[in-house]
């Protein structure tokens, strides 16, 4: 069965610090898609990125990076310089190529920069 | 292109009554999912679906119930309101098959079960 932790419940850094968010997954399947969402206070869901389990390149944007380490089951996601707008909670997601099954969540990471 | 459109935004419900939170994509997904979001639980799956005439449980389901009548539509109905079905509700599309991108999201349903 697939499975997201993040085991990180909440964060606070000072703003201008780099901060990294952990996400670990387990899938049994050889292809499968990891997904970051932000949900602002406001409340949306964010997309951010998704990455197929072929693809093991870093991909950075802007101040944000992700690093994919399938050795490790790892999906983390860094902020680099955080901003007091960067506050929110961050979603880690997983979704198996076989069957029809929709994303599985992890249970979110909180994080709050402070000014 | 309006995207997931969920019904209402925010409701109060008495412990005992029923009722359907609506759900409508205009992307014209097979795939369609709700979710339940509560403190320091993430998003739990409650019910979705692979297509018209087709829905599955998921995670959280009981107390729900589901139909997926069109592509467009998800409704999700609450049979006899608890105050544990207080939470915030998701409905998600995505296109489905072999084409796996990202789930699109309705702004949510804020409710309470008093």
């Amino acid at each position: 069965a697939q499975k997201v932790t993040q085991a990180q419940t909440e964060i606070s850094v000072v703003e201008k610090e780099d901060v990294t968010l952990d996400c670990v997954y387990e899938t049994r399947d050889t292809t499968y898609y990891l997904f970051w969402y932000k949900q602002p206070p406001s409340g949306e869901l964010v997309f951010l990125i998704r990455r197929n389990s072929f693809d093991e390149q870093n991909e950075i944007s802007g101040r944000y990076s992700w690093n994919f380490q399938k050795s490790t089951s790892s999906f983390n996601f860094t902020i680099t310089a955080s901003q007091v707008v960067d506050s929110a909670v961050y979603f880690c997601a997983l979704s198996e190529n076989s069957g029809n099954t929709p994303l599985v969540f992890g249970k979110g990471t909180r994080l709050s920069v402070i000014a | 292109n309006a995207g997931v459109t969920q019904t209402p935004k925010f409701q109060v419900l008495k412990t005992g009554q029923s009722m359907t939170l609506q759900c409508a994509q205009d992307m014209n997904h097979e795939y369609m999912s709700w979710y339940r979001q509560d403190p320091g639980m993430g998003l739990r799956l409650i019910h979705y679906s692979v297509g018209a005439g087709i829905t599955d449980q998921g995670e959280v389901p009981n107390g729900y119930n589901v139909s997926r009548s069109t592509t467009e539509d998800f409704p999700l109905r609450l049979l006899s309101a608890a105050p544990s079905q207080t939470s915030v509700y998701f409905c998600a599309s995505r296109p489905g098959g072999s084409i796996h991108t990202e789930a699109f999201f309705g702004q949510g349903t804020r409710l309470t079960v008093v």
